[in-house]
């Protein structure tokens, strides 16, 4: 069985601080690595992608992605309480024809304190 | 570039009952995808259709079924609606291959 685990939280983290977000997944032959932020009830917002080794930076946002370890992250600098959200981390399932299929962990709530 | 659109936005159906739920994906995309969220579950893959065709499906029973039209339009339909079918109903849309999944507002359905 496929899974992704996130620590479900909640992540309190003060305005101006790094919050680190943190993701282990557990087929090794995953090939794209997504972060999706999800107000209450909204649906997921698509806010990093990474399918290569090392970091990628977008802005306040940089995930950092481990294959050898089987680990993804999302850092974001100076949260803001915007921020304030359930963080799902998605894992593709990585097999040739079958790149629709995304498993996700089942998320990680931040909440940004003022 | 609009967004990938979902109606309706909210239903109310009863237990026995049968429902279908439609999803226009953004212009170009040709990939649709599937997905049931629930408190308790999470985000569940349910099937994804590739130019008309179904190329993945996740482990829900055969009441739910699903198809996609030349146009790129996909509809899923569940049967026989059962208690535990209540959740969130979301359909993503993505320009294969990169994969990178859009998604839709998401239809709430309510079985009572």
């Amino acid at each position: 069985q496929k899974e992704v685990e996130q620590n479900s939280g909640p992540l309190s983290v003060p305005e101006g601080a790094i919050a680190s977000l943190n993701c282990t997944y557990s087929d090794r032959v995953s090939q794209s690595f997504f972060w999706y932020r999800q107000y209450s009830g909204k649906s997921p917002e698509l806010i990093m992608s990474i399918y290569s080794n090392g970091d990628k930076e977008d802005g306040r946002f940089t995930a950092q992605l481990n294959k050898a370890s089987q680990y993804v992250s999302l850092l974001i600098r100076d949260s803001q309480p915007s921020d304030s959200a359930t963080y799902l981390c998605a894992v593709n399932n990585g097999y040739g024809g079958s790149q629709g299929n995304l498993i996700f962990g089942k998320g990680t709530k931040l909440s940004v304190k003022p | 570039k609009a967004g990938v659109t979902q109606t309706p936005r909210y239903l109310i159906k009863t237990r026995g009952q049968q429902v279908t739920l439609s999803c226009s994906p953004i212009s170009g995309h040709r990939s649709v995808s599937w997905y049931q969220q629930t408190p308790g579950q999470g985000l569940q893959f349910l099937f994804e259709y590739f130019s008309e065709t179904q190329r993945n499906k996740g482990n829900f029973p055969g009441r739910f079924s699903g198809r996609q039209f030349s146009n790129s339009r996909s509809e899923m339909n569940v049967s026989t609606l059962e208690l535990g079918d209540s959740a969130l109903y979301l359909c993503a849309s993505s320009s294969d291959p990169y994969n990178e999944q859009f998604f839709g507002p998401g239809t709430r359905l309510t079985v009572l």
